[in-house]
């Protein structure tokens, strides 16, 4: 099956510094990639899709200066959540799917969960 | 009104039992609609799409009304192993992206 990783899968981090999360496909080519965020007992929210070759596009209410996003190839899509706040500490999670459209299957990375002392 | 809605449990049933889930969506244009679940801690992993006709896959049945905006599970059977968090997710944007539910807990008891 198509398999997704992330790294890392946790970080703590001191307040202002930035933070870079790496999201894999490692046995398929993913055009399209999403970030999500999780708060505790909050449903995932996604915040920005990433098509390969392009420019993200964010979600409403989603910095992008503050959480930069790189899909550079076709397995690898970076977001960096740089000036790192308290209130950025989440569980980040990343999904991939072959190709875009309504119907593909999204599979997700094991998430990467992030606290910003 | 939220995009996706769900009664957040949680549910505490015994080995066994079967329980069912129901979720509403707001927007009409949806056409792709799936179950995940979530263990704590862990990422979404896809229970299975809901179709039309309702599907089933094992003890698990999905049905979906799209006059009325509606999905349910259906977990018959229970195993202490169906505990988690089940997510409903609709489809929203035309580049595919979902929006999830919050999700409803599940806690099967021996």
């Amino acid at each position: 099956g198509a398999v997704v990783s992330q790294h890392p899968s946790w970080v703590i981090c001191k307040s202002g510094t930035s933070v870079k999360i790496e999201c894999r496909s490692l046995d398929f080519q993913a055009t399209t990639m999403f970030w999500y965020r999780q708060f505790p007992k909050q449903s995932l929210m996604l915040m920005a899709t990433s098509n390969e070759g392009s420019k993200a596009t964010y979600e409403q209410g989603v910095e992008k200066d503050k959480f930069l996003i790189n899909h550079a190839s076709l397995t690898l899509s970076t977001l960096t959540v740089t000036s790192a706040h308290p209130e950025d500490s989440s569980f980040y999670i990343c999904s991939a799917t072959t190709s875009g459209g309504l119907y593909n299957e999204q599979f997700f990375g094991p998430g990467t969960r992030l606290t910003v002392l | 009104r939220k995009e996706v809605e769900q009664d957040p449990g949680p549910f505490n049933v015994p080995e066994g039992a079967t329980v069912a889930f129901n979720c509403t969506y707001s927007n009409s244009a949806s056409q792709s609609f799936f179950w995940y679940r979530q263990d704590c801690r862990k990422e979404p992993k896809l229970l299975m799409s809901v179709y039309s006709s309702g599907n089933e896959d094992g003890r698990f049945t999905a049905q979906l009304n799209r006059a009325s905006q509606y999905i349910s599970l259906l977990i018959r059977d229970s195993k202490l192993s169906d505990s988690a968090t089940y997510l409903c997710v609709v489809n929203g944007g035309s580049q595919g992206n979902l929006i999830f539910g919050k999700g409803t807990k599940l806690s099967v008891k021996p």
